[in-house]
């Protein structure tokens, strides 16, 4: 079935860092990809999308390639701000259907 | 403005009372369905419909049920909780065959 793998733990850095988020899937087919973002006490917000392998998504200075090759869809950000402190998702929805497959977040905190 | 709205956000209950968490969405979505969030395991879906009186068991069904008699509308019932369903809850909608899942700000469920 369809899967998707972040990276283990919890991330911290300073304002303004660099931040990388590894997101990898397993799926049958043509997925679509997500980022999804929940801030503190909020159910999840799309970030970005990108539906078919080379797209890259982006939005609020967040980026994601599409790489079917290496199966992977990892987020980044060139400069992270104090509001950029939430837990970020990856998520694949299958091709036909419109069920999303979740991958179990990553918290991420940025300190000033 | 667009919106799912759940209700309550909070409830803290004993084992075995019958209780329903209510979801309603106003974008006349026909894909509804239901996610428990527990720490370390990301997003798990429980149940959803893709439309009036259809539904069908997600990853985690036990314990839980559902109905979609109107389209806005999408219960969940948990009739004998127990201390194992502690947990957030969020229910989502979308349109079929979309890319944009919608959220809503999620119940937090304890069982005592």
């Amino acid at each position: 079935g369809n899967s998707v793998t972040q990276m283990e733990g919890p991330v911290t850095l300073s304002e303004e860092a660099f931040l990388t988020i590894n997101c990898t899937y397993t799926a049958t087919g043509y997925p679509s990809l997500f980022w999804y973002v929940q801030y503190p006490g909020e159910g999840l917000q799309l970030l970005l999308k990108a539906t078919k392998a080379d797209d890259k998504g982006s939005n609020k200075g967040f980026e994601a390639t599409y790489r079917k090759e290496t199966t992977s869809f990892h987020l980044e950000k060139g400069s992270v701000q104090v509001s950029d402190s939430a837990v970020y998702f990856c998520a694949l929805r299958g091709y036909g259907n419109n069920r999303l497959a979740f991958g179990k977040g990553n918290q991420v905190v940025v300190i000033p | 403005e667009a919106q799912v709205t759940q209700n309550p956000r909070y409830l803290i209950t004993v084992t075995g009372k019958k209780l329903t968490v209510t979801c309603s969405q106003n974008m006349n979505h026909e894909y509804m369905s239901w996610y428990r969030q527990d720490p370390g395991l990301g997003l798990r879906q429980i149940y959803y419909s893709m439309n009036v009186e259809v539904t069908d068991k997600g990853d985690v069904p036990e314990g839980y049920k559902v109905s979609r008699k109107e389209k806005r509308n999408f219960p969940l019932i948990l009739e004998s909780p127990s201390p194992n369903q502690t947990s957030l809850y969020f229910c989502a909608s979308s349109l079929m065959g979309a890319h944009e899942a919608f959220f809503g700000q999620g119940t937090r469920l304890t069982v005592v």
